[in-house]
């Protein structure tokens, strides 16, 4: 089977720093990407990662770990725009994302 | 800034009835999907589509389900026989090309199967 797995609930408070991780299982592995989803809102893209390593783009950065089928999402100088849904998703070699079970981000003031 | 749109933003149909989702992806872009989220749940995909054909479906995407591209601007999904199981966010997304990673997502159409 495939599968994604992430923690369903993560709070911080304004201007924290938050981890999101996410382990996969799945068939096929060609990238790990991130999505951001607010409430009645569709997933928007946040990153990508095809090779190990961290990636940063302004204030989110992503990390992939291809050899321990792990990623994470970090958020940093936390906003109170920032809480939304966040899911993880694998590019499976025929081009379709496997989405993960999703993160709810309660950004507290 | 180009984006997905999609019509209606929600329907409300009668079990057994057919329906038609339309989606207008971006301009350049040559890769479609659909993907549907139930209440509360994941994102799931149903089906890719290039160059007029299906590139892959799911199971979910049995034969009650069809994709058409009508037009050079047009990208629909048919659900020909409705279930009550079948209500859900349907989201459509496109992708520029091959070696491009990222999915545009449009606003989606929530529909209510009765």
């Amino acid at each position: 089977g495939q599968s994604l797995e992430q923690p369903s609930e993560v709070t911080a408070v304004e201007g924290a720093i938050v981890q999101i991780n996410c382990t996969y299982q799945t068939s096929g592995f060609y990238g790990l990407s991130w999505y951001q989803q607010h409430d009645g809102g569709a997933p928007t893209f946040l990153s990508y990662n095809g090779l190990d390593g961290l990636e940063e783009t302004g204030r989110f950065s992503s990390f992939l770990s291809r050899s321990d089928s792990y990623g994470y999402l970090l958020l940093q100088e936390l906003q109170m725009k920032d809480s939304a849904s966040y899911f993880c998703a694998v590019r499976a070699y025929t081009d379709k994302l496997i989405f993960g079970t999703g993160t709810r981000l309660q950004v507290f003031p | 800034e180009p984006e997905v749109t999609q019509t209606p933003s929600h329907q409300v149909t009668q079990m057994g009835q057919e329906v038609i989702l339309r989606c207008v992806p971006i301009s350049n872009h040559l890769y479609f999907y659909w993907y549907r989220q139930i209440l509360g749940q994941k994102v799931e995909f149903l089906v890719s589509f290039y160059n007029n054909e299906i590139s892959e479906k799911s199971e979910i995407f049995d034969d009650q389900f069809s994709v058409e591209r009508p037009d050079g601007s047009n990208f629909t999904l048919k659900i020909r026989s409705t279930k009550l199981e079948d209500s859900a966010m349907y989201f459509c997304a496109s992708k520029e090309g091959d070696l491009y990673n990222e999915q545009f997502f449009g606003p989606g159409t929530r529909l209510t199967v009765l």
